[in-house]
């Protein structure tokens, strides 16, 4: 059975910084492109970015580019999203999806909360 | 960037009766090289993560009932579930994969008359 476990949310000042992990397990992992969205308290969804499966080719939404990174490890079937500078509203529930490139997301994990608050 | 705008953002339906939600984007997401539309409808329960139910538009994942329906092209889509259940309160996301940034819409929340 496919799974994503995300891990690594937590509370974090005004511009610090914080990595999340996402555990992929049930498939092949490095076959396959890798996203992260996230969702404010009571919002909607927002994409944040997408990774291609070997991990050479990234895209970021404008409102995180210079700020996230993502990055992934196939040898340990694992994503990343290093977050830096964070902000107020970067606080949300981020989720880890399989996303390929001009492809939906077909699925994804139960996400972790980071708080961004002094 | 493409802007997905939903509507209604929120409806109320009769059990057993249709619901319709509304998804326009603001320039097509047909690509017309394989006549596919780059859009897809996402449920998410409270408390819990979005599941695809529809992708290219119109084609149902495995396992989604059939009262789920997609159709539109271009730049107006509809998702229809006909035969509303009880487990359908949730709330509806479309998203277009044509280009990033992958847009959403802003929801559509559906709840029982």
């Amino acid at each position: 059975e496919m799974q994503l476990l995300e891990s690594g949310g937590d509370l974090v000042q005004p511009g610090g910084s914080l990595r999340l992990s996402c555990a992929a397990s049930g498939f092949t992992f490095s076959s396959y492109g890798m996203s992260w969205v996230r969702q404010a308290p009571g919002k909607g969804l927002e994409w944040v970015s997408t990774i291609s499966g070997g991990g050479g080719t990234t895209y970021y939404a404008d409102s995180v580019k210079g700020r996230f990174t993502i990055s992934r490890d196939n040898s340990k079937n694992t994503l990343y999203l290093q977050m830096n500078s964070l902000r107020a509203e970067d606080t949300a529930v981020y989720y880890c999806a399989r996303q390929d490139f001009l492809y939906p997301i077909d699925h994804w994990g139960q996400g972790t909360l980071v708080t961004v608050s002094s | 960037d493409i802007v997905m705008t939903q509507s209604p953002d929120s409806l109320a339906v009769s059990l057993g009766e249709r619901a319709t939600i509304n998804c326009k984007s603001s320039q097509s997401v047909l690509y017309s090289s394989n006549n596919k539309n780059y859009l897809a409808w996402y449920q998410q329960k409270p408390g819990q993560p979005p599941k695809l139910l529809i992708d290219w538009a119109s084609t149902r994942e495995f396992g989604v009932p059939d009262r789920f329906s997609g159709s539109g092209s271009g730049t107006d889509f509809t998702l229809t579930i006909s035969g509303l259940q009880a487990e359908d309160v949730a709330v509806y996301y479309c998203q277009q994969y044509y280009s990033t940034p992958y847009t959403f819409g802003q929801g559509t929340k559906l709840e029982i008359k």
